[in-house]
């Protein structure tokens, strides 16, 4: 069936340094959301991408949309200890199913 | 807060038994969607409901079933449950479906002994 897979599992950063994590689909998506969930929260959504190429941003972060629409990134500048989650892409595969990928874990040392 | 309510926040029972798993959606959301965490892992997608009518279907167990009623609340019922049943189960919302961000709940958390 259809995976949502996210690199890395786990990252660690000290505080100030730039993270980035990866989505990758194994099948076309229509559009793509950005999920953070904070330890012990729930998911909060962050944006959604809908056009091939797209980049959005919002303050230190930057969300991009692959061309070929399978794959997306978020990058967040000089990270602060307020960033710490975890955070997941969402898939829309077909017109209502969302595949959410495996996450990325952040922690940021202070 | 999302707007998202789910109740009970925490649940305890044992092997076999039966649990109901309640959602009250955003006000003017009509789509409930229903998700299971287990610990550490991602966010597996269980079913959609859109205006009381089943839209779309995960890896959802056959021993599990749901329904959203006409006033969209949902509930999400577990039977026969095995201790790999163990996890948090999310309830989230939208306006539609589809292409709409989703405002989730809390969260139950279902511990099986």
């Amino acid at each position: 069936g259809q995976q949502v897979m996210q690199i890395p599992q786990y990252q660690h950063v000290q505080e100030g340094e730039d993270f980035t994590t990866y989505c990758n689909s194994s099948t076309t998506l229509s559009n793509i959301q950005w999920y953070k969930q904070r330890p012990g929260g729930h998911p909060v959504f962050l944006i959604q991408l809908v056009k091939s190429g797209e980049v959005k941003k919002q303050k230190r972060l930057t969300f991009q949309f692959g061309e070929a629409k399978k794959n997306s990134s978020l990058h967040i500048t000089a990270t602060q200890t307020t960033d710490v989650g975890t955070y997941f892409c969402a898939g829309l595969s077909g017109t209502y199913k969302y595949i959410f990928g495996t996450g990325t874990r952040l922690k940021v040392l202070a | 807060d999302s707007g998202v309510t789910q109740t009970p926040k925490h649940l305890i029972t044992a092997t076999g038994q039966r649990v109901t798993l309640r959602c009250s959606p955003r006000s003017g959301d009509l789509s409930v969607y229903w998700y299971q965490q287990s610990l550490d892992q991602g966010l597996q997608f269980l079913i959609q409901y859109y205006n009381g009518e089943e839209r779309a279907k995960g890896n959802i167990l056959e021993r599990f079933s749901a329904q959203q009623f006409p006033d969209l609340h949902s509930e999400l019922n577990l039977s026969s449950l095995e201790l790999g049943d163990s996890a948090l189960y999310f309830c989230a919302s939208s306006v539609g479906g589809g292409d709409q961000p989703q405002h989730f709940g809390d969260g139950t958390r279902l511990s099986i002994l």
